[in-house]
């Protein structure tokens, strides 16, 4: 069965790029037929969708509210998908997910354990 | 974007009891092109990421246990745990996927009283 699981810096200056990875198991991202996505929570709130990348790389879209500041990317031959965030605050400090959908916009499932991201100097 | 409102916050419910929790979107998520609402069901627990349970409004996910069922339509959509277990203590999050951005509903979380 798939497996997804993010890694990348718990610590994040202000101002700076966060970055994270996803890493997929059990599933070739490259066979396509899954749209892939970054969702985040912030400490004890809710959930907030940030976006999605489809295996080609150029197929993508980003929550309105941030696609100023994300970018996506896929590494096929890593079999793993990564976000990029610029100019972060202590408001995206968050528990960042990765998960997959069958479409675009889908329910997801499976979701990784989630990277906590803390923002501060 | 779509407000989905999920209410109560919070319930305390007895073991072996129904537990509903209910989610409303702020415009419909019913498509007219194939009659399906475009509206999900998750559960967390603590540490943990969520788990779908629910797609399509009212299909279970597999591997779902039958006391968790979904219903409504367009706007209005329940949640019910037939038997509450111990093991169902959790947040529970619904989602629209009808329109862009996907939104989720703020939590509500179900306790054992």
């Amino acid at each position: 069965q798939v497996q997804l699981q993010e890694s990348g810096p718990g610590l994040v200056k202000p101002s700076e790029t966060l970055s994270l990875s996803c890493a997929v198991s059990g599933d070739s991202i490259s066979s396509g037929g899954f749209y892939w996505h970054w969702i985040r929570q912030h400490p004890g709130k809710g959930l907030e969708w940030i976006g999605f990348i489809y295996h080609t790389g150029n197929t993508y879209y980003y929550n309105p509210s941030l696609q100023s500041r994300v970018s996506m990317s896929v590494d096929t031959s890593k079999n793993q998908f990564s976000l990029r965030l610029n100019s972060v605050s202590a408001a995206d400090t968050a528990v960042y997910y990765c998960a997959r959908a069958v479409t675009s916009l889908g329910w997801f499932a499976p979701w990784g354990q989630g990277t906590l991201v803390t923002v501060s100097s | 974007d779509i407000v989905m409102t999920q209410s109560p916050d919070s319930l305390a419910v007895s073991l072996g009891e129904r537990a509903t929790i209910y989610c409303k979107s702020s415009q419909s998520v019913l498509s007219s092109s194939n009659n399906k609402n475009y509206l999900a069901w998750y559960q967390q627990k603590p540490g943990q990421p969520p788990r779908l349970l629910i797609y399509w409004a009212s299909t279970r996910e597999s591997g779902v246990p039958d006391r968790f069922s979904g219903s409504g339509s367009g706007t209005d959509f329940t949640l019910t745990i037939s038997s509450l277990q111990a093991e169902d203590v959790a947040v529970y999050y619904c989602q629209q996927y009808s329109h862009t951005p996907a939104t989720f509903g703020q939590g509500t979380r179900v306790e054992i009283k």
